[in-house]
């Protein structure tokens, strides 16, 4: 079975600072992981994705994620925040289903990262 | 400009009475996603379609129904039998079935 779980539900930091956001993940197969972000009363939006390429993938606006098979873990992070950046951000985890062969996608329940001045 | 359209951005409906959710693509993409988001749940996928004219079950199909007449279209109705319709609705597409989703801005149904 495939599941994600976003270990922070919130996330604050001051503006400047590092951002962490952190996501593990349990799949049957090789997986393919995203991150997406969500501005408030909007569609979500690609930051970045794994697809067994380099570990270490590069986003948008400055995000990086990188992906460790031994800690199934895939987190988020960014070296200093900006206001911009408070969001929702969904860490997301796709595999072939062995019966459709659709690639299935998976959410975690989010993590709203709020950003101080 | 290429994109995924939703309309309407809101909308309101009285309990008992069936609305239709619009999803446009001109992305020249395949397939094509509808999901549910709730407050602390992630995205939960209704339905989708990899083809024209074909469309399947996601998690939480019971009191929605689709159609899948155009490459570029795939709307979503929320009959009077979905026992809890107020979400926000969101339409995703992708170039093939297992590619990456590209999702649309989004509409919140609230049921009065």
């Amino acid at each position: 079975a495939q599941s994600v779980t976003q270990l922070d539900s919130h996330v604050s930091v001051s503006e400047g600072t590092p951002v962490l956001l952190r996501c593990n993940y349990s799949s049957s197969y090789s997986p393919s992981l995203f991150w997406y972000v969500q501005h408030p009363n909007k569609g979500l939006q690609l930051l970045l994705k794994y697809t067994s390429a380099a570990t270490l993938v590069k986003g948008i606006n400055g995000f990086e994620a990188e992906f460790k098979k031994s800690e199934t873990s895939f987190h988020l992070t960014k070296p200093s925040a900006h206001m911009s950046d408070a969001a929702e951000y969904f860490c997301v985890v796709s595999d072939k289903d062995r019966g459709s062969t659709l690639g299935r996608l998976y959410f975690g329940r989010g993590t709203q990262l709020t950003v101080w001045p | 400009d290429g994109g995924i359209t939703q309309s309407p951005k809101y909308l309101f409906r009285k309990e008992g009475q069936n609305v239709t959710l619009s999803c446009e693509q001109n992305l020249n993409h395949d397939a094509m996603y509808w999901y549910r988001q709730d407050p602390g749940q992630g995205l939960r996928l209704i339905y989708y379609s990899q083809i024209v004219n074909d469309f399947q079950k996601g998690d939480i199909a019971e009191g929605y129904s689709v159609s899948r007449e155009k490459k570029e279209s795939f709307p979503l109705t929320v009959t009077s039998a979905q026992k809890n319709p107020t979400a926000f609705y969101l339409c995703a597409s992708s170039k093939g079935h297992a590619d990456t989703q590209y999702f649309g801005p989004g509409t919140r149904l609230t049921v009065l």
